[in-house]
């Protein structure tokens, strides 16, 4: 199967700062790459596909980029709605694999 | 509005069995891959299988493979996992997902846009 590494695991800032996710694939899958972000209770919910395409409805300060193994979710001008943990998915291969997760904290 | 919603998640002892269901509304679910994820208590996302469009065509996690069994209605507009020989380890919440395709110019990418609220299973003596 696939790995998925995220890093950190965890993470707080501020409002207004500039955060920065990564995920490697332990193996290349093009950009077959997925961000989705869950809340306490509540289930996911997509914000990027295909490593860079922003799903409709979903903000503008959320980014995704990277091919091959090794990608990176941006979240620029951080909102405290934006506290949550984020997990990539990976699409290229079968058992789909998330990445372990990263839990965005609001300072 | 689309929605999944999702049922029949509940105790159950290790060795048993337990069938979920999960409603479509709003689409129509001949017309999509269909998904469940689970969530272990504190853990992360685990995709377990998916479903082809016209339930020809399955794909499964190692772990449960042999022991889950992921199957549609399209007429119904139902998806359903039918879980066997459950262990301590499947204790999970259960989520039902679309699984929607986007054409790029040379490839195809899959993202779940559409979850269910999820059905708790516990397995536990």
């Amino acid at each position: 199967a696939t790995q998925m590494t995220q890093s950190p695991s965890s993470l707080s800032a501020s409002v207004g700062d500039r955060v920065t996710i990564t995920c490697r694939a332990s193996q290349g899958i093009g950009s077959d790459l997925g961000w989705y972000q869950q809340k306490p209770g509540i289930a996911p919910k997509v914000l990027i596909f295909a490593a860079s395409k922003l799903e409709r409805g979903v903000p503008s300060r959320f980014s995704g980029s990277g091919s091959g193994t090794d990608f990176t979710l941006t979240i620029n001008s951080l909102q405290p709605e934006d506290s949550a943990t984020y997990y990539c998915l990976q699409d290229y291969n079968y058992p789909r694999t998330f990445g372990q997760g990263t839990k965005v904290e609001i300072k | 509005e689309m929605q999944l919603v999702e049922s029949g998640g509940a105790l159950v002892q290790p060795g048993g069995s337990l069938r979920l269901s999960c409603a479509a509304s709003g689409f129509i679910l001949a017309d999509y891959w269909m998904t469940w994820v689970r969530q272990a208590p504190g853990k992360g996302l685990e995709w377990v299988a998916n479903i082809k469009e016209d339930g020809s065509v399955t794909y499964y996690l190692d772990s449960v493979k042999g022991r889950f069994t992921i199957s549609r209605d399209n007429a119904k507009n139902s998806l359903h996992l039918q879980m066997t020989s459950l262990r301590d380890e499947d204790t999970a919440i259960y989520y039902c997902a679309r699984d929607r395709n986007y054409f790029d110019t040379s490839a195809y990418y899959d993202l779940f846009d559409v979850w269910g609220q999820g059905t708790a299973v516990t397995v536990s003596s």
